[in-house]
């Protein structure tokens, strides 16, 4: 059984739509994440959720909405798609929150978006 | 340093011998410092975490050093297998980041040669 899975694994699109990458956990987490990496493969936090609250939001253009319908799932809406938006998208997990320094946290395969 | 950064961005290494990296981070408001193994088609994988200067790990073959005042980890691979090939990440959080939030470094990619 994967731990975090993201679907899809690729997704090719054109400019202008709108679309939402999955991503779910059963370790039984109560903080997800969702990260891009850019062009210089660097892994950039964009947002986590605890226990369904936004606790992470980094500057993020607005076109891209995250839903938590409950601890072990965090959804990536993306409207209005544009060519820079192109990047893999990871999705990851972990346990606790402050006092809990370990933090460890469980990647998902990754979503490979092309927007064309 | 205001950012991670990972030396060298790559390195080939034969089977049998042994390397080590480097991971730099800000020194000021260190909070923790991990390191993830990610192989080629799968997902970034914990190695360690470490928070006090001075900390080290170890598991198998590889093992870690934390240096916090100077703001510097280095990764060590121990008599390398082709096993061992993968981009190694390090990532740090500041006492001031949110909770969770890692800022992670490029990567050093190993690839070693039978």
């Amino acid at each position: 059984d994967t731990a975090v899975s993201q679907t899809p694994k690729y997704l090719v699109t054109q400019m202008g739509n709108d679309k939402s990458i999955k991503c779910e956990q059963n370790l039984g987490h109560d903080t997800m994440y969702w990260y891009k990496q850019d062009s210089k493969k660097f892994l950039k936090i964009m947002f986590s959720y605890n226990n369904k609250e936004l606790i992470i939001n980094e500057t993020v253009p607005n076109r891209f909405s995250p839903k938590s319908p409950d601890k072990a799932h965090l959804n990536l809406h993306i409207n209005s798609l544009e060519l820079g938006d192109s990047a893999v998208y990871f999705c990851a997990s972990s346990q606790g929150r402050e006092g809990k320094a370990k933090n460890i946290q469980y990647f998902g395969a990754g979503t490979r978006l092309s927007v064309l | 340093i205001l950012n991670v950064e990972q030396s060298p961005q790559s390195l080939h290494v034969q089977e049998g011998d042994s390397t080590n990296f480097t991971c730099s981070f800000p020194s000021s408001n260190f909070y923790a410092l991990h390191w993830y193994r990610w192989e080629t088609a799968k997902s970034p994988e914990a190695l360690f975490v470490m928070t006090l200067n001075g900390d080290e790990k170890k598991k198998g073959r590889i093992s870690a050093t934390l240096n916090t005042k100077e703001g510097y980890s280095y990764l060590y691979i121990k008599g390398s297998q082709p096993e061992d090939s993968a981009t190694y990440l390090c990532a740090f959080r500041l006492t001031t980041d949110s909770w969770g939030k890692l800022q992670f470094g490029a990567g050093t990619q190993v690839v070693v040669t039978p």
